[in-house]
């Protein structure tokens, strides 16, 4: 199994552009999560999604937008790229049942750089 | 006061110590909670989830104390292969979410 799979790895936009990151999970995982991670600040929720069809806000939503696809895919857009987006992105997976002791699964991230 | 706690570190430890970090969380309310590690420039991997009644895995043993709202992972015989960031994880509330601590640095030097 391939887990998490994200792309692109790396990108470089200029200000003002825009783009979109996929990501894609093959564990039938009902739920996914979109983090960005900066230095001294540690991961950080920008959106989720709890199930197929819904999405929500996480801490730090401003300036993206997401998809849920299907189930297995789930998107993270940034429609005018600023400086302060500049990043390192992840995208989760957690299989959603009653048992507590199930993590979430990583993709590789995409490392952003906004010029 | 953040959700999650961890000294920043770095623990520089010579191979063969025994280490120890800690981790507090505010929601008493939580009820799942793990370490991850993650090496430099990697995702995040888990490593253990801490079930209330602690529990082991190999050299990792972890510890939850819900009346302190703190967890602990003691790593026994450092190997130089597990100098990495571990992450502390405690589960935001009744759903699925995970709130995640800064993380602690360990460098396990020979």
């Amino acid at each position: 199994n391939a887990g998490v799979t994200q792309t692109p790895k790396f990108q470089v936009l200029k200000t003002g552009q825009s783009m979109t990151l996929q990501c894609a999970q093959d564990m039938n995982h009902n739920s996914m999560y979109w983090y960005r991670q900066d230095p001294g600040m540690g991961l950080r929720l920008i959106y989720y999604s709890a199930s197929e069809g819904t999405t929500d806000k996480g801490e730090v939503p401003n300036g993206y937008n997401v998809s849920r696809l299907n189930k297995r895919e789930f998107s993270l857009r940034l429609e005018s790229a600023a400086p302060s987006q500049t990043s390192v992105y992840f995208c989760a997976s957690r299989v959603a049942r009653t048992g507590l002791f199930y993590g979430y699964t990583f993709g590789s991230g995409t490392r952003l750089t906004v010029v | 006061r953040k959700e999650v706690e961890q000294d920043p570190g770095p623990f520089n430890v010579p191979e063969g110590a025994t280490v120890a970090f800690n981790c507090t969380y505010s929601n008493s309310a939580s009820q799942s909670f793990f370490w991850y590690r993650q090496d430099c420039r990697k995702e995040p991997k888990l490593l253990m989830s801490v079930y209330s009644s602690g529990n082991e895995d190999g050299r990792f043993t972890a510890q939850l104390n819900r009346a302190s709202q703190y967890i602990s992972l003691l790593i026994r015989d450092s190997k130089l292969s597990d100098s990495a960031t571990y992450l502390c994880v405690v589960n935001r509330n009744a759903g699925n979410m995970l709130t995640f601590g800064g993380g602690t640095r360990l460098m396990v030097k020979p």
